[in-house]
């Protein structure tokens, strides 16, 4: 199984903060990777998908990037509603696993 | 709108069985692969099995493969995840997701009901 290692695995940060999550594979590919936000006691949701394609009705300060085995999840202006739990997931090669998840906190 | 809602979640004894569905509504079921993604709760994402949109394709996770079975009706814009021998390690949120493609492979899951869960304990 491909195994997904994201960093941090929390932080903490104000609004308005330019904020940087990195997803580190296994394997290397280029193209087959997704990130969600989930917040507490909802479903997941799709913000990225195949790197760098953005979910329709995402905001644009979302974005994603990366190949090889590393990937980042960029926030540019950090917005309140933006606090939540963010997962990266390979679709290079079933299992389809995800990351352990990076908790991202109010400062 | 775009709904998934999960259903026949509970608690079960250790060894026996569960089938949890998934009811579909505002897209056209028949078109799109299906999945069910399982979260124990305060823990991570684990996806669990899929289905292509013509059931060509079932997928399933080395820890339930053998146990569960996945299956769909479309007539009834439903999806379904049949858990036999169920283990304590099986308790879990099962949330069913709705895949971007039709064929399970390479999974954007796009869509995600809010989750049935499911406790295996004596």
């Amino acid at each position: 199984d491909i195994q997904m290692t994201q960093s941090p695995s929390s932080l903490s940060a104000s609004v308005g903060d330019r904020v940087t999550i990195t997803c580190r594979t296994s394997q290397t590919f280029s193209s087959y990777l997704n990130w969600y936000q989930q917040k507490p006691g909802k479903a997941p949701k799709l913000l990225i998908y195949t790197v760098s394609s953005l979910q329709s009705g995402v905001p644009s300060r979302f974005s994603g990037s990366g190949s090889g085995t590393d990937f980042t999840l960029t926030i540019s202006s950090l917005q309140p509603e933006d606090f939540a739990t963010y997962y990266c997931q390979q679709i290079y090669s079933a299992p389809w696993t995800f990351g352990q998840g990076t908790k991202v906190e109010i400062k | 709108e775009v709904q998934l809602v999960e259903s026949g979640g509970g608690s079960v004894q250790p060894g026996r069985s569960l089938k949890v569905s998934c009811a579909a509504s505002g897209f056209s079921f028949d078109e799109y692969a299906m999945h069910w993604v399982r979260q124990v709760p305060g823990k991570g994402l684990q996806w669990v099995s899929g289905i292509s949109w013509d059931s060509g394709y079932r997928g399933y996770a080395d820890s339930v493969k053998g146990r569960f079975i996945i299956s769909r009706d479309d007539a009834k814009s439903s999806l379904y995840l049949q858990m036999n021998s169920l283990r304590p390690e099986d308790t879990a949120l099962y949330f069913c997701a709705k895949d971007m493609g039709d064929s399970g492979n390479y999974p954007v899951f796009d869509i995600w009901g809010q989750g049935t869960m499911v406790t295996v304990s004596s």
